[in-house]
């Protein structure tokens, strides 16, 4: 079973970056994209921007350009995201899930987010 | 961007009670890659559905999803008290990125 699992929660000061990671166990890791998404207090999801490993190609949403890089490190399954430029208003729960893209023997396919971190917890204050 | 609107916001309901959840996209999902998903306070979201119509491993068969172009249902046939939670749709079939209903808050009558 693929698990992913996120670091500890973080208390950042305005202006300052974030860096999460998500570490995947029990499963392929480069051949599937890991997407990040963000939650603020009481709200919906927010889809921030995504990397398919074995191909180090990203994307990210407009609202973030030039805000948001996503990484990832093959040799130890794990995915990173940080955000810079902090915001208080950035704060929020932020999600690693392992999404849409996916390869495999029979080729490229689209799958929805079927495994999820814990969750990350971001607080930006002053 | 497609934009997904849920309906309704809110739906009380009772144990035991069908639910019918809506979905409407701004313009046409490609190949229905259309999701459904639940989450329960202070947890990670729960895959239900995808490509609008198939139950994602151990999905209770009381959860179904119809609809394509467009419209889109999620339906829950007999709540359970456990089934009491959010529910968002999602879209994946678009570049670069996926977006998300705003949510439907399904409450104990």
């Amino acid at each position: 079973q693929v698990q992913l699992v996120q670091s500890a929660a973080e208390v950042k000061k305005p202006g300052s970056s974030v860096k999460v990671s998500c570490k995947s166990s029990g499963g392929t890791f480069s051949k599937s994209a890991i997407s990040w998404v963000r939650q603020a207090p009481g709200q919906g999801f927010e889809w921030m921007g995504g990397i398919i490993p074995i191909f180090g190609t990203t994307n990210y949403a407009q609202n973030f350009q030039g805000r948001v890089t996503v990484t990832a490190d093959e040799s130890t399954s794990t995915a990173y995201m940080e955000l810079s430029s902090l915001r208080s208003d950035d704060t929020a729960v932020y999600y690693c899930a392992r999404g849409p893209h996916h390869y495999d023997r029979t080729g490229y396919y689209r799958k929805a987010f079927d495994v999820w971190g814990q969750g990350t917890m971001l607080t930006v204050t002053s | 961007e497609i934009v997904l609107t849920q309906s309704p916001g809110t739906l009380s309901l009772s144990p035991g009670e069908r639910a019918t959840l809506s979905c409407r996209a701004s313009q046409s999902v490609s190949s229905n890659y259309l999701a459904w998903y639940q989450q329960k306070p202070d947890q990670a979201p729960r895959l239900l559905i995808y490509d609008a119509s198939s139950r994602a491993t151990g999905i209770p068969d009381r959860f179904s999803g119809s609809g394509s172009g467009t419209d889109f249902t999620l339906t829950i046939s007999r709540l359970e008290p456990e089934d009491f939670a959010v529910y968002y749709c999602q879209q994946y079939g678009s570049s670069p990125g996926v977006t998300f209903g705003q949510g439907t808050r399904l409450e104990i009558k």
